[in-house]
């Protein structure tokens, strides 16, 4: 049972697009959400984050949106950059415990 | 403040052997945590720590499987007996438990472990 999904495997976007990248998750207790970026060979590096009693924080061009009621998150990436390509995992929490992670979306940025 | 780091970066070890990671996080962070990735795969918890107090092991981890942070410091994990399927990548994080329900995680580089 997997808690948490990202039913993208890969995302291709032009540079200076929008990138959108969409998590779904079925636990309801879970109070925290994350989004990592990991590049090969490298642990994840955290990149936003968002409590359950908000519905979207921003930081710089990176967005996060939370739908509860949808049981669904995604990060907004604008403008989108070749530096962004990467590996972005979606993960949540509850009780600041332990993190349960999505299987990642690769993101392509084409120049 | 260096960050979470993590000994060896990779290890190749025969079947059968045992293996010993080392994980030292932020300074000051209260809890660390071990986690495992495999290709294709999100991180894939295992066991986490507050302080030298272990709290939770996940029911998947094997009783091969140990983790160690005696003085509430730096962590060890250790697999005996190593098979096959344990080649994975090792990751460790640490976070600061301040109160309330948020607690980033940050996470050191890993440790790839191949099982021959």
């Amino acid at each position: 049972d997997q808690q948490v999904k990202q039913n993208s495997p890969s995302l291709s976007v032009q540079e200076g697009r929008i990138s959108i990248l969409n998590c779904d998750y079925t636990n309801s207790m879970f109070d925290y959400f994350l989004w990592y970026k990991k590049y090969p060979a490298e642990g994840p590096t955290f990149l936003i984050s968002i409590s359950s009693i908000k519905d979207k924080n921003e930081d710089g061009r990176f967005t996060v949106f939370l739908n509860k009621s949808a049981k669904h998150l995604s990060l907004h990436i604008v403008p989108s950059q070749p530096g962004d390509s990467a590996v972005y995992f979606c993960a949540a929490s509850f009780d600041a415990g332990k993190s349960t992670f999505g299987d990642g979306t690769t993101l392509t940025v084409k120049p | 403040d260096t960050g979470v780091s993590q000994d060896p970066r990779h290890k190749i070890t025969k079947r059968g052997q045992n293996v010993t990671f080392r994980c030292d996080p932020i300074s000051e962070h209260n809890r660390l945590y071990w986690y495992r990735q495999t290709l294709g795969q999100g991180p894939e918890f295992l066991t986490y720590f507050q302080n030298e107090a272990q709290l939770e092991k996940s029911r998947l981890l094997s009783d091969r499987f140990s983790a160690e942070r005696p003085k509430g410091s730096f962590s060890t994990l250790e697999i005996q007996r190593t098979e096959q399927g344990d080649s994975a990548m090792y990751l460790c994080a640490s976070s600061s438990l301040a109160g309330g329900p948020t607690d980033t995680q940050y996470f050191g580089p890993g440790t790839r472990l191949t099982v021959l």
